[in-house]
């Protein structure tokens, strides 16, 4: 089946710093990535939606200029917090999306838990 | 508007009980409907999906969900809970495929 790798899977960095998220699709090509935030014991919140060749979507109070996203390839799409803060610490999930039989198909990555210290 | 909600984020069942996991959509339209069972910090797995063909899907790991338009419901079942199914469980929706809306999720708790 579809699989999607997201690196890395845990992160500490100093406030202030960026750091950048990998969301690749292994054995198919994503036109469409998606990216998500969980805070804890909480449900996903989309952020921005990602399609090869152009720029990224982003939903409603995400900070754009912050959360960069680069999907230059069908396989690839990067998540980069810049300048991070304590607040950004959270779970980030990537979702590609596929067509297969037919249908959409979405696979999730297992998730980069940030931490900002 | 699309939306999800889920009734219970709280869900307790012993061992072998019947596992019945409430998820209400809102939408003007039939959507896809989707379950997803999320362990500790871990990504989403795809329980099942329906897609408008038969309104009870079956899923992996035993689950099932039936698609009730007339009560916009697509509740997840599981005939006799294991411990291993113990994790939180999202329901959600799309309709078009590009905006996917996630219920709040549900914690279950499978007790020994």
């Amino acid at each position: 089946g579809a699989v999607v790798s997201q690196h890395p899977s845990w992160v500490i960095c100093k406030s202030g710093t960026s750091v950048k998220i990998e969301c690749r699709s292994l054995d198919f090509q994503a036109t469409t990535m998606f990216w998500y935030r969980q805070f804890p014991k909480q449900s996903l919140m989309l952020m921005a939606t990602s399609n090869e060749g152009s720029k990224a979507t982003y939903e409603q109070g995400v900070e754009k200029d912050k959360f960069l996203i680069n999907h230059a390839s069908l396989t690839l799409s990067t998540l980069t917090v810049t300048s991070a803060h304590p607040e950004d610490s959270s779970f980030y999930i990537c979702s590609a999306r596929d067509w297969t039989g037919g249908d959409y198909g979405y696979t999730f990555g297992s998730g980069t838990r940030l931490t900002v210290v | 508007a699309q939306s999800v909600t889920q009734l219970g984020s709280h869900v307790s069942v012993s061992e072998g009980a019947l596992v019945l996991l409430r998820c209400n959509y809102s939408s003007s339209v039939p959507p896809y409907l989707f379950w997803y069972v999320q362990y500790p910090n871990q990504g989403l797995q795809l329980l099942l999906k329906y897609t408008s063909a038969a309104t009870l899907v079956k899923g992996i790991n035993g689950f099932e969900a039936e698609f009730k338009k007339s009560e916009t419901s697509f509740h997840l079942t599981k005939p006799s809970a294991h411990m291993s199914d113990a994790a939180e469980y999202f329901c959600a929706v799309t309709r078009t495929g590009n905006q996917f809306y996630f219920g709040t999720g549900t914690s279950l708790t499978v007790i020994p």
